[in-house]
């Protein structure tokens, strides 16, 4: 089955500066990536996704790079502010099932730092 | 107008009690889904319905005990519960293979 590893577990960034969180995945199958944010008490909800016939998407400050070669797949937040600061989970799903067999990474606890 | 609602949203209870958590969605999703969330924060995915019809039923121990009475309901019961079920529980839902919207979580906690 699939398999997704998140790195880093913790990252802190001073405000203003970018943050970058890296996926890798075992199954050449999965065709869908999608990201979700977390904020403390809350629930996780999506930012961003991608799939497989792109290799990058860009929504503000928010941009997924989705490298299937390699299997592996990253979100870029730009110009981080407060706000930002939140656990971030990727996922990865296979073609068929999609979101129904969606297998998500770790988490990366992120802290902006003002 | 909640997408995903689940009751209770806080549950304390003791060792051996049974208890359930209910879910409902109104987005007209044809799947749902329970998670549950350790306090190392992994997200892992316990029961998929498909229109009423389990797809999914990962390894889970035959105390959970997931129920469906329409694609719009998913009800998770729990028998004899343990120490280690304490979590947060969260359903979901999806249309087929699109984005999963997950409810607002259900905080158990097994004293």
């Amino acid at each position: 089955g699939e398999n997704v590893e998140q790195h880093p577990s913790t990252l802190s960034v001073q405000e203003g500066d970018s943050a970058v969180i890296k996926c890798t995945y075992s199954d050449s199958a999965s065709n869908y990536f999608p990201w979700y944010k977390q904020e403390l008490g809350k629930r996780p909800q999506l930012i961003i996704d991608i799939r497989s016939n792109v290799g990058e998407k860009k929504d503000q400050r928010i941009a997924v790079t989705l490298n299937k070669t390699a299997k592996h797949f990253s979100l870029h937040i730009t110009e981080t502010q407060p706000e930002d600061s939140a656990v971030y989970f990727c996922a990865a799903a296979p073609a068929l099932q999609g979101a129904q067999k969606l297998v998500f990474g770790q988490g990366t606890r992120l802290t902006i730092n003002p | 107008d909640t997408a995903v609602s689940q009751t209770p949203k806080y549950l304390v209870t003791q060792m051996g009690n049974d208890k359930s958590i209910k879910c409902e969605q109104n987005l007209g999703h044809d799947t749902m889904y329970w998670y549950k969330q350790d306090s190392k924060k992994f997200l892992k995915i316990m029961f998929s319905y498909n229109n009423k019809e389990l797809i999914i039923n990962e390894t889970v121990p035959n105390r959970f005990s997931p129920k469906s009475p329409d694609k719009a309901h998913l009800n998770l019961h729990i028998n004899s519960l343990e120490l280690g079920d304490s979590a947060v529980y969260f359903c979901a839902s999806s249309q087929y293979l699109n984005t999963i919207y997950f409810g607002e979580g259900s905080w158990l906690t097994v004293v």
